[in-house]
């Protein structure tokens, strides 16, 4: 079984400051892909970032990028010039084929962002 | 506009009445699968459906219903709602694994979301 946990329900960061969100996971996989979804109040999914298993390099997306230490099984997320409109709920979630490629969700970490 | 839709957005129903929450989708996704969002739980998939006619269960299957007849729709039906399925609910489609390029690859894409309120 494939499980995601992310540690820190909640977090706080200012504006223009940057933030590391948690995600450690736990899968026998070799072949997997691991994401952030970003959830704001209007409940809408929004996939904010994707690492492939097998990449050594950590993903980027503007000021989105991921710590990957895949020895570790850790996936966490860094918001830099943090944004009013960050403010969100972060899921992490994990994939693979052999889980009929369901996105395995971790609980999910709200996001503050501060004037 | 590629997009999955899903309607209705809210619904309000009574224990024991039969609904359905449609999912539509316009990217030819071979992949569709839907989701409930509890607080403290994240989401959990309920069922999912690698192509027309091929559908199994999820995480949470128990009470739910779901059918691919087309290739764009995957509808979720709730035979007899009890108030435990009172949640949020997503559905998600997916390109099939190694079309779409590289870049599109796993990548679910998510409705809007059904709020469902049983009473």
């Amino acid at each position: 079984a494939q499980t995601v946990t992310q540690s820190q329900p909640e977090m706080s960061v200012q504006e223009a400051e940057t933030v590391t969100l948690s995600c450690t996971y736990d899968t026998s996989e070799s072949d997997y892909y691991l994401f952030w979804y970003k959830q704001p109040p209007s409940r809408q999914m929004i996939l904010v970032i994707r690492q492939e298993a097998y990449k050594q390099q950590n993903a980027t997306e503007n000021r989105f990028s991921v710590n990957f230490q895949k020895a570790a099984k850790s996936f966490s997320l860094k918001i830099s010039d943090s944004q009013l409109g960050d403010a969100a709920m972060y899921f992490c979630a994990l994939t693979n084929s052999n889980s009929g490629y369901a996105l395995n969700f971790g609980k999910g970490t709200s996001l503050l962002v501060t004037p | 506009e590629a997009q999955v839709t899903q309607n209705p957005r809210y619904l309000i129903t009574v224990t024991g009445k039969k609904l359905t929450v449609t999912c539509s989708q316009n990217m030819n996704h071979e992949y569709m699968s839907w989701y409930r969002q509890d607080p403290g739980l994240g989401l959990r998939q309920i069922y999912y459906s690698m192509n027309v006619e091929a559908t199994d269960k999820g995480d949470v299957p128990e009470g739910y219903k779901v059918s691919r007849k087309e290739k764009r729709n995957f509808p979720l039906i709730l035979e007899s709602p009890s108030p435990n399925q009172t949640s949020l609910y997503f559905c998600a489609s997916r390109a099939r694994s190694g079309t779409g390029g590289s870049e599109g690859k796993n990548i679910q894409y998510f409705g809007a979301g059904t709020r469902l309120s049983v009473l």
